[in-house]
């Protein structure tokens, strides 16, 4: 059982477009939930992290928009640049665990 | 910037094998992981390791595989009989909170 969906599989945008990653989860237990950036040879680095009680955080170029009631979440890249270029990984966790989407391969093309 | 550090990063082996991966965690953190990414595909967890002891695992950690931390800083994951699906990038993590601190990963490849 996926507990954490991801999508898309892969994603291009031009430099300077909006890049948006899409979660869904079932478990009404988590209750944090973090965005990790991965380059290649590297391990899995975090990004960006929301609790539920929010709808929205952000910071800098980085957005999550967190809609409880629909249980998703996404990770917004404003003014994309090809150093973003990596994968992306959404995780939820309900404490000491942690599960992990999928992952996005975005391209950021000058 | 203190960091997870692991070796070694790439341990190739043959099947029924048994391998030691090596972590140093960031020395105040409290919460131990191991994940493997098998190429192209999503983290997955394998066991999280609290106060000397297993808290929780996956599946996938079978009877071939143990933790262990045998000093202050070491934290090693154990497989006994390697198997070719074992292959994968193993990482290891470590946490003071909910934040997760990952190493580089150990490319682990099984012939």
């Amino acid at each position: 059982q996926q507990q954490v969906k991801q999508s898309p599989q892969s994603l291009i945008v031009q430099k300077g477009g909006i890049s948006i990653i899409n979660c869904a989860y079932e478990n009404t237990a988590f209750d944090y939930f973090p965005w990790y950036q991965q380059f290649p040879g590297k391990g899995p680095a975090l990004l960006i992290a929301i609790r539920p009680d929010v709808s929205e955080k952000k910071e800098g170029r980085f957005t999550i928009s967190f809609n409880k009631s629909a249980k998703q979440f996404s990770l917004h890249i404003m003014d994309s640049q090809p150093g973003d270029s990596a994968t992306y990984f959404c995780a939820a966790s309900p404490g000491n665990q942690f599960y992990f989407g999928t992952g996005t391969s975005l391209t950021v093309i000058p | 910037e203190p960091e997870v550090t692991q070796t070694p990063s790439h341990q190739v082996t043959q099947m029924g094998q048994e391998v030691i991966l090596r972590c140093v965690p960031i020395s105040n953190h409290l919460y131990f992981y191991w994940y493997r990414q098998i190429l192209g595909q999503k983290v997955e967890f394998l066991v999280s390791f609290y106060n000397n002891e297993i808290s929780e695992k996956s599946e996938i950690f079978d009877d071939q595989f143990s933790v262990e931390r045998p000093d202050g800083s070491n934290f090693t994951l154990k497989i006994r009989s390697t198997k070719l699906e074992d292959s994968a990038m193993y990482f290891c993590a470590s946490s003071p909170n909910e934040k997760l601190f990952f190493g580089s990963g150990t490319q682990l490849s099984v012939l």
